[in-house]
């Protein structure tokens, strides 16, 4: 256990649909990063916040957002949603975001199907 | 752009049978190489940090050693619980590039 955790486990939804994952960080951890993994592309890093504030951006679309709130939990919100939009979402987190890359400890993941 | 390679995509060993995977990369201003092991539909696990070429990390029968260009992952005398898929990362600008993986399957 990482002590990330992420909800809800699965999800099932129709195209053209809007959800929200939702991941909390492990205690005293600062960052927290989103990544896609599906067969084809593999593990593809999404977005980072720091402490409430956006830090990076990898290949997000336009139709997803995020946040991190001041209890430093985070919700991934993808809207508009299409069939290549299933997928495995994980959420992970870090201590820092200094010089050097701390450790990301991964969450179990959501597993998004867009039907 | 960062880029990882590993290889080979998929290893079969026999149990007990020594084997390394590769990862090589390209990455502008290298801030650590990471080394994961996923099991099928669950998220990955931390295995290895690596910051620095001639680094090398050993926990029980695995070993992750780092170069300027690529990293190793030695995996002494497996057991069948080492199937797995292993995931190499680099870091950079406060990102993870991952490579593709190597899935491992150890036969007893």
């Amino acid at each position: 256990d990482s002590g990330v955790t992420q909800t809800p486990k699965h999800l099932i939804t129709a195209t053209g649909q809007r959800v929200t994952l939702r991941c909390s960080p492990r205690s005293g951890d600062l960052s927290v990063y989103w990544y896609q993994q599906s067969l084809d592309q593999g593990l593809q890093f999404l977005i980072q916040y720091y402490n409430g504030e956006e830090r990076a951006k990898g290949n997000i679309l336009e139709r997803f957002s995020a946040q991190q709130f001041p209890d430093l939990h985070s919700e991934l919100n993808l809207s508009s949603l299409e069939l290549g939009d299933s997928a495995l979402y994980f959420c992970a987190s870090s201590s820092s975001a200094g010089p050097r890359q701390e450790t990301q400890y991964f969450g179990p993941g959501t597993r998004l199907l867009v039907l | 752009e960062d880029q990882v390679t590993q290889s080979p995509e998929a290893l079969r060993l026999q149990e007990g049978e020594s084997s390394s995977l590769n990862c090589s990369y390209t990455v502008s201003g290298l801030r650590g190489l990471f080394w994961y092991r996923q099991d099928p539909g669950k998220g990955p696990e931390f295995l290895f940090t690596l910051y620095s070429a001639g680094e090398e990390k050993e926990k029980e029968r695995l070993k992750a050693t780092l170069t300027k260009k690529e990293s190793f992952l030695h995996i002494t005398a497996p057991k069948p619980e080492d199937s797995a898929t292993y995931l190499c990362a680099v870091a950079s600008n406060y990102k993870l590039t991952f490579g593709k993986g190597t899935l491992l399957t150890v036969n007893p």
